[in-house]
């Protein structure tokens, strides 16, 4: 069965520098979907960044980095040069490789505080 | 000009009662999703949409019942609402990869 497990449930870092939110998943399928989402205090629901299994290179968008350690069934979210506007709770989502279903599973999330 | 829409955003109901929670979506995805969201679980999938006139089981369907009328609107449907289904739910539309999710219903069962 699909799993996805995030660890850390709050971080804190100074504006300005670089975090690391760490997501490991669990699937039998050879081919599936990885996906990082932000919630905003608001309750917003935003995609950011995916990471395609069958891709070796790590994906990038803006500020947002993937580190994909596929044999460590990992997918770590980076973000570089944070704002305080990047407070936000953020889940680690994964769809298997099912294209008629679409079928979400989704971490605990993390909730990311940026301190000026 | 948001794709996803939900309604109502908030709500009120009573123990027994019949809620109904309206989703509407733009992008023309073939895929819609309903999804409760509670601390410590993340959002868990309660039913699910191939097109109009298709429903599906997701994760947690037990209470609930959804409808897709047309390709832009899918409901969920708590016929005898219970204080455990108290939560925030979120609509969803999607492609072959990518949801996209309307702004939330609070919902409140007393």
């Amino acid at each position: 069965a699909q799993k996805v497990t995030q660890t850390q449930t709050s971080i804190s870092v100074m504006e300005k520098t670089t975090v690391t939110m760490d997501c490991v998943y669990e699937t039998q399928d050879s081919s599936y979907f990885l996906f990082w989402y932000k919630q905003t205090a608001s309750g917003e629901i935003v995609f950011l960044i995916r990471q395609d299994s069958y891709k070796k290179e790590n994906a990038t968008v803006g500020h947002y980095s993937l580190n994909f350690q596929k044999p460590k069934s990992s997918i770590g979210l980076i973000i570089t040069a944070t704002q305080i506007e990047d407070s936000a709770v953020y889940f680690c989502a994964m769809r298997e490789g099912n294209y008629n279903q679409g079928k979400l599973i989704f971490g605990q999330g993390t909730k990311l505080s940026i301190k000026p | 000009e948001a794709a996803v829409t939900q309604s109502p955003r908030n709500k009120v109901a009573v123990t027994g009662g019949k809620v109904t929670l309206s989703c509407n979506q733009t992008n023309n995805h073939n895929n819609m999703y309903w999804y409760r969201q509670d601390t410590g679980h993340g959002l868990r999938l309660i039913h699910y949409s191939y097109g109009a006139g298709s429903t599906e089981k997701g994760d947690i369907p037990d209470g609930y019942k959804a409808s897709r009328p047309s390709q832009e609107n899918f409901s969920l449907i708590l016929e005898l609402a219970t204080p455990s289904q108290t939560s925030v739910y979120f609509c969803a539309s999607g492609d072959a990869v990518e949801q996209y999710f309307g702004p939330g219903t609070r919902l409140t069962v007393l």
